[in-house]
């Protein structure tokens, strides 16, 4: 069966560098997500992606956020200079024509 | 902004028992969905219902939405130690707008 995957599994960062999150969509998928859950807390809706542009986003995708479609088939997210709160598990979701979501494992960030 | 949210509970359940788990939300939404967690790994769909549905089956899980109460419950029967994970529910608003609003989800134990 088809799944998303992300890598990296698990990614180690110091405070204001640069991250790139990346996720291979399942194939033909349309819609493109990222959410994140803080250790302990919900899972927090970031962006939602379509048709190569972001169609929403939360409170919590601010300028240090952005996410894209690079070569058409991975879709990246990138913290330009994270800091500690953004330790998290971030996970990209991708879904077709059905209003099902799949997630990917998931990515554990950990800014120190 | 309008969020599922589960009863707060940590539910320990031996083998073959049923598990119910439930979850409320705000305001008026297209669909409700529960997704399982397994620790530390990605979100598995389990099943999504609709706001003009107020029952559906998939194998041994039962979802009912109650959209007077703005509620819905998860029954899981016969359950398996395999079951062990967080279980969450999450609202989509309205069709188009596809974020998920997840609540806090439930951990359910069961013992061999």
């Amino acid at each position: 069966e088809p799944e998303v995957t992300q890598t990296p599994s698990h990614q180690v960062t110091q405070m204001g560098q640069e991250v790139i999150l990346r996720c291979v969509p399942i194939s033909n998928h349309l819609y493109f997500y990222w959410y994140r859950q803080i250790l302990g807390q919900k899972v927090e809706f970031l962006v939602s992606f379509y048709n190569n542009e972001i169609s929403e986003k939360s409170e919590i995708f601010d300028d240090q956020f952005s996410v894209e479609r690079p070569d058409g088939s991975n879709f990246t997210l990138k913290i330009r200079s994270t800091k500690l709160e953004d330790s998290a598990m971030y996970f990209c979701a991708t879904q077709g024509l059905q209003e099902t979501q799949y997630f990917g494992p998931g990515t554990r960030l950990l800014v120190l | 902004s309008q969020q599922g949210e589960e009863d707060p509970q940590a539910l320990s359940i031996q083998e073959g028992e049923n598990a119910t788990m439930n979850c409320s939300y705000k305001t008026s939404i297209n669909n409700l969905q529960w997704y399982r967690q397994n620790s530390g790994r990605g979100l598995v769909h389990l099943i999504l219902i609709r706001s003009n549905e107020r029952e559906k089956h998939s194998g041994r899980l039962r979802v009912t939405l109650d959209t007077s109460k703005k509620s819905s419950s998860l029954l899981i029967t016969a359950s398996r130690a395999a079951d062990t994970a967080s279980y969450f529910c999450a609202t989509v608003l309205y069709y188009g707008n596809n974020r998920l609003a997840f609540g806090k989800g439930n951990q359910v134990v069961v013992i061999p």
